[in-house]
């Protein structure tokens, strides 16, 4: 089935250092792609979406774009703070059998930033 | 506030035993996912309701059922509970049944099975 896979963490950065968490997919078609965070304590929240190929998803400073011939959608940051620190889950959409959609994440990328 | 609401936030429990946990979805919003997040197997797909129907189910064990009330509110039982359910329990709910639509998650419920 289609699936979606994340860099493993922890990745471990300085305050204002670039960001880059790689996600890559496999999918039937052509799924829409999602971030999504999750803060200690809390359950995940959307980060930002893509739904075509070429599509730039952006939301507080981070930053994703739906690579369809590498089939990754890989997120961004150019500065990130200590705030930043979280949990990452590249997310896709995937088809069951009776046509009924299901969000499939990633297991996850843990985000250190440190002061 | 994602305006999803579980409960309750913990539960300890022992071996053996059956719990209901709730999930009250956003207004507005007819599909219901449970998901259950562990350090080992990240987060996983157990069921989906969308306006009262099942509509789709990922690995979920047998030991485990769930149901979508007319109000749209869901809960999820577990029953005849090991040391593996120990876990993170999440409910999610969106507006549409097409995965389309973004997720907004409850802050989920913590069980521990001893």
């Amino acid at each position: 089935g289609d699936s979606v896979t994340q860099m493993e963490g922890p990745v471990t950065l300085s305050e204002e250092a670039f960001l880059t968490i790689n996600c890559t997919y496999t999918a039937t078609g052509y799924p829409s792609l999602f971030w999504y965070v999750q803060y200690p304590g809390e359950g995940l929240q959307l980060l930002l979406k893509a739904t075509k190929a070429d599509d730039k998803g952006s939301n507080k400073g981070f930053e994703a774009t739906y690579r369809k011939e590498t089939t990754s959608f890989h997120l961004e940051k150019g500065s990130v703070q200590v705030s930043d620190s979280a949990v990452y889950f590249c997310a896709l959409r995937w088809s069951r059998t009776g046509g009924s959609y299901i969000p499939t994440f990633g297991r996850g990328t843990s985000l250190i930033v440190h002061p | 506030d994602s305006g999803v609401t579980q409960t309750p936030k913990h539960l300890i429990t022992a071996t053996g035993q059956r719990v209901t946990l709730r999930c009250s979805p956003r207004s507005g919003d007819l599909s219901v996912y449970w998901y259950q997040q562990s350090l080992d197997q990240g987060l996983q797909f157990l069921i989906h309701y969308y306006n009262g129907e099942e509509r789709a189910k990922g690995n979920i064990l047998e030991r485990f059922s769930a149901q979508q009330f007319p109000d749209l509110h869901s809960e999820l039982n577990l029953s005849s509970l090991e040391l593996g359910d120990s876990a993170l329990y999440f409910c999610a709910s969106s507006v549409g049944g097409t995965g389309e639509s973004p997720l907004h998650f409850g802050n989920g419920t913590r069980l521990t099975v001893t």
